[in-house]
């Protein structure tokens, strides 16, 4: 039993919409993260957030924007996506940004036509 | 730029044999580096993590080393079992920053 949940699992979206991934973490842990995972590809982190306040975006495009509410809540909303936006986005948390091993949720697979 | 390369291909071995991983990376100098698990359609999970002044860590039938000077780290699994199949991932990160950042992962198929 995993102590990050995202919803929804599986998301098929048109270029056009605009939907929300959602992700709660159960572990008390003040940092959360995006991950994009692409198939034969490595993980590719998206966005770090510690205590609420973004600390790293590594050059992600502006049809992703990510919120963090609070330290259990993390959100990626997504607008005007391209097919190539297909993938497994991952949400983990960790006590500490970059100080200690990540606990992954189990991913939304996002499919975009 | 920084650059973190795993075995591309498959690694298919027989029950009971020890499976090799190796994990190398360029223009870095982590304070750490973590194994994780990943199986189809799921999240990675924690394996175990050494750090830089840590030659060698175990936990259970795993076994990771971590070379500073070749730039590499073994992952070693003995005895090893069909339930081992998985794919693994390697990653190296620094102490503060957040950025930890992930290989393409090995695919390890144990054959009974």
């Amino acid at each position: 039993e995993t102590g990050v949940t995202q919803t929804p699992r599986h998301l098929v979206m048109g270029m056009t919409n605009k939907k929300s991934l959602k992700c709660e973490q159960h572990l008390g842990h003040n940092a959360m993260y995006w991950y994009k995972q692409s198939a034969k590809k490595p993980l590719e982190l998206m966005f770090v957030y510690s205590l609420e306040e973004r600390v790293e975006n590594n050059s992600v495009p502006s049809r992703f924007s990510p919120e963090c509410p609070n330290s259990s809540h993390l959100f990626l909303h997504l607008h005007t996506l391209q097919p190539e936006d297909s993938a497994l986005y991952l949400c983990a948390s960790s006590q500490g940004a970059g100080t200690g091993e990540l606990f992954f949720g189990e991913g939304s697979r996002l499919t975009v036509l | 730029s920084q650059k973190i390369e795993q075995n591309s291909e498959a690694l298919n071995i027989q029950e009971g044999k020890t499976a090799t991983l190796t994990c190398n990376y360029t223009n870095y100098s982590p304070a750490y580096l973590q194994w994780y698990r990943q199986d189809p359609g799921r999240g990675p999970v924690f394996l175990l993590l050494i750090r830089e002044n840590e030659k060698e860590k175990r936990k259970e039938r795993l076994k990771v080393t971590f070379d500073t000077t070749l730039k590499q780290s073994l992952f070693h699994i003995t005895a090893s079992q069909p339930a081992d199949s998985a794919t693994y991932l390697c990653a190296p990160g620094y102490n503060q920053g957040g950025k930890l950042i992930f290989g393409q992962g090995t695919e390890l198929s144990v054959k009974p």
